[in-house]
């Protein structure tokens, strides 16, 4: 079974300021996905950006990118130039790549707030 | 294009009785997840729908049920509530590619039920 772990429950930040939020995840598979979604008080959860394992390219989504090592099994997401409006709950997620397995496994969530 | 629509967005039941939440999935999509989102257990996978067909199954009692129907619309029933089901309800969709591969869910706002 897959396990995903974010270490940070809160952190908080200045506007204008680069932040990284750290996901570590367990896995003996090869082929998945990993994901960041962000969750404001809204609750509606949003993809933020996606990482296929078999890329080495670390994916970016204008101010959002992430640290992918797969060998060190981290999934880290960046963002830079934060705006109040990235204040919510984020959550990385693991889903397998095989097809017909398409469950997400989610981490405890890191709650993020952007100081004006 | 509309997103992942859920209703209702509220819902109160008196312990005892059963629920029905529905889910309409994005255009296309004919993949429907559904995750229930507690402070207690965070975000918890339920079942996933794929072609009317149910793949993939989480660790809820059988009281928790599910079904897609043709036009990929889904509907999750919850029978004989417990107080511990008071959760919030995220159904996702996704577009699965012809390889198999994934682009990541969409998540509706969720149904936050309360059962008293």
């Amino acid at each position: 079974a897959q396990t995903v772990t974010q270490s940070q429950p809160e952190m908080s930040v200045q506007e204008a300021e680069t932040v990284t939020l750290s996901c570590t995840y367990d896995t003996s598979e090869s082929n998945y996905y990993l994901f960041w979604y962000k969750q404001p008080p809204s609750r509606q959860m949003i993809l933020v950006i996606r990482q296929e394992a078999y890329k080495q390219q670390n994916a970016t989504e204008n101010r959002f990118s992430v640290n992918f090592q797969k060998a060190a099994k981290s999934f880290s997401l960046k963002i830079s130039d934060s705006q109040l409006g990235d204040t919510a709950m984020y959550f990385c997620a693991f889903m397998n790549g095989v097809f017909g397995n398409e469950k997400l496994t989610f981490g405890t969530g890191t709650r993020l707030t952007i100081i004006p | 294009k509309a997103g992942v629509t859920q209703t209702p967005r509220y819902l109160i039941k008196t312990r005892g009785q059963q629920v029905t939440l529905s889910c309409s999935p994005i255009s296309g999509h004919r993949s429907v997840s559904w995750y229930q989102q507690t402070p207690g257990q965070g975000l918890q996978f339920l079942f996933e729908y794929f072609s009317e067909t149910q793949r993939n199954k989480g660790n809820f009692p059988g009281r928790f049920s599910g079904r897609q129907f043709s036009n990929s619309r889904s509907e999750m029933n919850v029978s004989t509530l417990e107080l511990g089901d008071s959760a919030l309800y995220l159904c996702a969709s996704s577009f699965v590619g012809g390889l198999g591969q994934s682009y990541g869910y969409t998540f509706g706002s969720g149904t936050r039920l309360t059962v008293v």
